[in-house]
């Protein structure tokens, strides 16, 4: 079994869709959770950040961590053209540790 | 905002040829991190690096590989005898855990191309 696992999509929406990113994944001690936004041969930039279970919210953005689930979300509200790119989950088990990346979806968002 | 930056850019080596890849990482920040991304792949971890030593690495991260942290501001990764295999992009991060200041942030990457 995997350790993050990520559907890599590809994935496309109508402009204005709400768009909902997951991965799963086996350690239950992970307790850093991050998404990222990668656009083609760029590095990876960090959209949201969760410590622990629960929500949070970044203008058109949501996170989500069920940690009794192993399961983390992310919600794109309104999309845009411009949020067209790879989304990377991340987690890591304590601050400074090695994030565990997941495969990435592929997000196209259609005007 | 604060960024870590990375150079070169793109960087083209002969099979068994060393590289290194430099990266500038964000000042007051104490953690420093090389990932590397084959096309397509996973990002993945290579090495950590906290208080002038290594803190953790890869099974990726043999011998081949080693980091340094010449001065105050540059972090560097060197591959002694490069391999076809070692073409990728290489991602330097950093990481900060103060009340603003919190996260990964990543490089924008070295494509490095064995020929």
């Amino acid at each position: 079994q995997k350790e993050v696992e990520q559907d890599p999509g590809p994935l496309s929406v109508p402009e204005g869709a709400i768009v909902s990113l997951n991965c799963t994944y086996s350690n239950s001690a992970f307790q850093y959770f991050m998404w990222y936004r990668q656009y083609s041969r760029k590095g990876p930039e960090l959209l949201m950040y969760t410590y622990s279970s629960g929500n949070k919210e970044d203008g058109r953005f949501t996170a989500q961590v069920d940690k009794s689930s192993k399961y983390i979300s992310l919600f794109i509200r309104d999309s845009q053209p411009s949020d067209s790119a790879t989304y990377l989950c991340a987690m890591t088990l304590n601050q400074g540790g090695k994030l565990i990346f997941g495969q990435g979806t592929e997000l196209s968002v259609k005007p | 905002e604060p960024e870590v930056t990375q150079t070169p850019s793109h960087q083209v080596t002969q099979m068994g040829q060393e590289v290194i890849l430099r990266c500038v990482p964000i000042s007051n920040h104490l953690y420093f991190y090389w990932y590397r991304q084959i096309l397509g792949q996973k990002v993945e971890f290579l090495v950590s690096f906290y208080n002038n030593e290594i803190s953790e690495k890869s099974e990726i991260f043999d011998d081949q590989f080693s980091v340094e942290r010449p001065d105050g501001s540059n972090f560097t990764l060197k591959i002694r005898s490069t391999k076809l295999e070692d073409s990728a992009m290489y991602f330097c991060a950093s990481s900060g855990w103060g009340a603003t200041n919190y996260g990964y942030t990543f490089g924008s990457g070295t494509r490095l191309t064995v020929v």
